[in-house]
This record gives C-alpha cells, structure tokens and sequence, in this order.
C-alpha cells in the first residue's frame, strides 16, 4: 500500500515533443504529489507538486494531472528540451508521516536535438 | 545561501566496518530527512530529525542510526556493513518539514566491498 508505481522506466522524446511520466499509487491517505528531477551527480530538485484537491497545476512548461478516483497523477513536459534530460521521480507523502516521502522508481527521460 | 552539503561525497568501506555521514542544512532549516538510492530499490526514507528528534523512522534494521546536534546538522551512522548497504546515501532539509519543500545535498556514495 505504500508502493508508488512509475512508468515508463525510460523515454526517448524529440526536442519539441510531449514527454508524459506516470504514476500510480494506492494509500488513500496520501495527499501530496511531488515531482523531482535529478542530473547525474546531483541531489533530486523538486520540479512540481500539486494536492488532491485539484486536478491540474502547471508551472511553465511543466502540467501535474491528477485523478484522484484512479489514483493515478501524471507529468507533462511541454516542448521538450535537450536540458531536461533526467530522471524524474515521483512521490507521495501523507501528513502523518512528517518528512516520509514514497517514491516511485523513476523514468529516464533522454530528450533529442 | 549555500545549499545542503554532504560530506565525505565518496568513501569506501570494508564488511563490518562502521561508517559515519554528516550533512549541513540549509541555514535556518530545522528538519533533515536521509534517504539511501539504490537502483534496485530507488529511493527509500530512512529517517528524519526536528529539533535533534527522530520525528519519523523508514523501513531499515537497526544498524542505520542517527542524530541531529543544537545546530541542526545530521549524522547517521551505519554499523557492521553489509554489501547491500552500498549506495547514494542523500540528505534533504526543510525549513520545519511538513509539506516545506526539502532540499536535497548531492548525497554520499558508499561502496562497500
């Protein structure tokens, strides 16, 4: 109950192109949805969070969907650039868990010139 | 302000030894969070610390441990290695934790051989 399930594991996006990652989770108690991006040698940055109580969030290129019903939430990157290629994670936290972040297992988003 | 900062960046160990990581938060952060990466496992939350308290504990034998000091720097400790336990081990800091945005430092990689 406390797995978060990501896919795909990896995509290959052209520059200019739609990249969509998506995740799924089960705990009903959960009700924060982060998204972190990581470079090789680098800590996660958050990217983009969004609460049950809306179904979308959108900061510049980036769009958070969330179905709450499905239990599932997605990340969309709009015109996809060579910099955004990383790993995305995404995660879930519930507040009785303080600082105890689930992640998913990550998608490995190559973007090509 | 300077970011979230880890040290040693890279160590490498023998079975059984023991082995200690520090992190420095961000100034005027009072929570930090360890995490172990993996790419088996990816991420996973091993404990946070408020106010030199363990408020929240993950999933890991007893062999992972740590503190935080007056100053809100970490240490966590593992003792009696195993080879599983090598990893990226990150820490992440929050202003008080909650749904504060954490701040992850470029973490720790730990080979055990």
């Amino acid at each position: 109950q406390q797995q978060v399930k990501q896919s795909p594991q990896s995509l290959i996006v052209q520059k200019g192109g739609i990249s969509i990652i998506n995740c799924a989770y089960e705990n009903t108690a959960f009700d924060y949805f982060p998204w972190y991006q990581q470079f090789p040698g680098k800590g996660p940055a958050l990217l983009i969070a969004i609460r049950p109580d809306v179904s979308e969030k959108k900061e510049g290129r980036f769009t958070i969907s969330f179905n709450k019903s499905a239990k599932q939430f997605s990340l969309h990157i709009m015109d996809s650039q060579p910099g955004d290629s990383a790993t995305y994670f995404c995660a879930a936290r519930s507040d009785n868990y303080g600082q105890n972040f689930v992640f998913g297992p990550g998608t490995r988003l190559s973007v090509l010139p | 302000k300077a970011g979230v900062t880890q040290t040693p960046r890279y160590l490498i160990k023998t079975r059984g030894q023991q082995v200690t990581l520090s992190c420095s938060p961000i100034s005027g952060h009072r929570s930090v969070s360890w995490y172990q990466q993996t790419p088996g496992q990816g991420l996973q939350f091993l404990f946070e610390y408020f106010s030199e308290t363990q408020r929240n504990k993950g999933n890991f034998p007893g062999r992972f441990s740590g503190r935080q000091f007056s100053n809100s720097r970490s240490e966590m400790n593992v003792s009696t290695l195993e080879l599983g336990d090598s990893a990226l081990y990150l820490c992440a800091s929050s202003l008080e934790g909650g749904l504060n945005i954490q701040y992850f430092g470029a973490g720790t990689r730990l080979s055990v051989l």
